[in-house]
């Protein structure tokens, strides 16, 4: 079965300084990868996704995230945080059937200091 | 992107009634839609799989007598939660897809049984 890890479960950063999430899955074979943000009772938007290809992926609102295979990782990253940044991020994993159905993490939640 | 409606995004109801809420593909048709739960601070879990035409698919543990799925149309999935009880508060999250890699979340609703 498929499964993610985020490891943090808060993050608190100064805004300007460098970011990176973490998130780790398990999957028997190629996963779909996909990072979403949701702030306060809102839903869902998608920051980036991994199919195939290259092994970073250029996101929205100045994200990446790099699918490392050896290491089962697939990190978020941005180079300078903005205070907008704050909210929850989740790391999700997909079945190769589509990407459809998805298994998500348990969340990191971001603060941004000003 | 595709755009997914949620139907309403925020919906309090008396304890031991129901409630509807829709999941509407606007500008695709969706041959899957997908229902999750987010608990308050928690993940998303996966209640159910929904394809046009036929049964849903729920996951383990989730009551497919109290979260009546329906799947009518490739534009509509609804999700009716039946005789609702105080534990049935949480925020449900629609996704939609269309045989591609990616599937749509709508806006998400609150639901508060008093």
């Amino acid at each position: 079965a498929q499964s993610v890890t985020q490891p943090d479960i808060h993050i608190t950063v100064s805004e300007g300084a460098s970011l990176e999430l973490r998130c780790n899955y398990s999957y028997g074979a190629t996963p779909y990868l996909f990072w979403y943000v949701q702030s306060p009772g809102q839903g869902l938007q998608l920051l980036l996704k991994y199919f195939s290809g290259d092994t970073l992926v250029q996101g929205i609102k100045g994200f990446e995230a790099e699918f490392k295979r050896s290491q089962s990782s697939f990190n978020l990253r941005k180079p300078s945080v903005h205070w907008s940044d704050a909210a929850e991020y989740f790391c999700a994993v997909g079945n190769t059937g589509g990407g459809n159905k998805l298994t998500f993490g348990t969340g990191t939640q971001l603060k941004v200091e000003l | 992107g595709a755009v997914v409606s949620q139907h309403p995004s925020r919906v309090i109801c008396k304890s031991g009634t129901s409630v509807k809420i829709e999941c509407r593909s606007l500008d695709f048709q969706a041959t899957t839609m997908f229902w999750y739960r987010q608990f308050p601070k928690k993940s998303l879990m996966l209640m159910a799989t929904s394809n046009e035409g036929s049964k849903a698919t729920y996951e383990q543990g989730v009551e497919k007598d109290k979260f009546l799925i329906n799947h009518a149309s490739l534009t509509l999935s609804t999700l009716t939660v039946t005789s609702a009880h105080p534990e049935d508060s949480s925020f449900y999250i629609c996704s939609a897809a269309g045989g591609g890699t990616e599937a749509f979340f709508g806006q998400g609703t609150r639901l508060t049984v008093v």
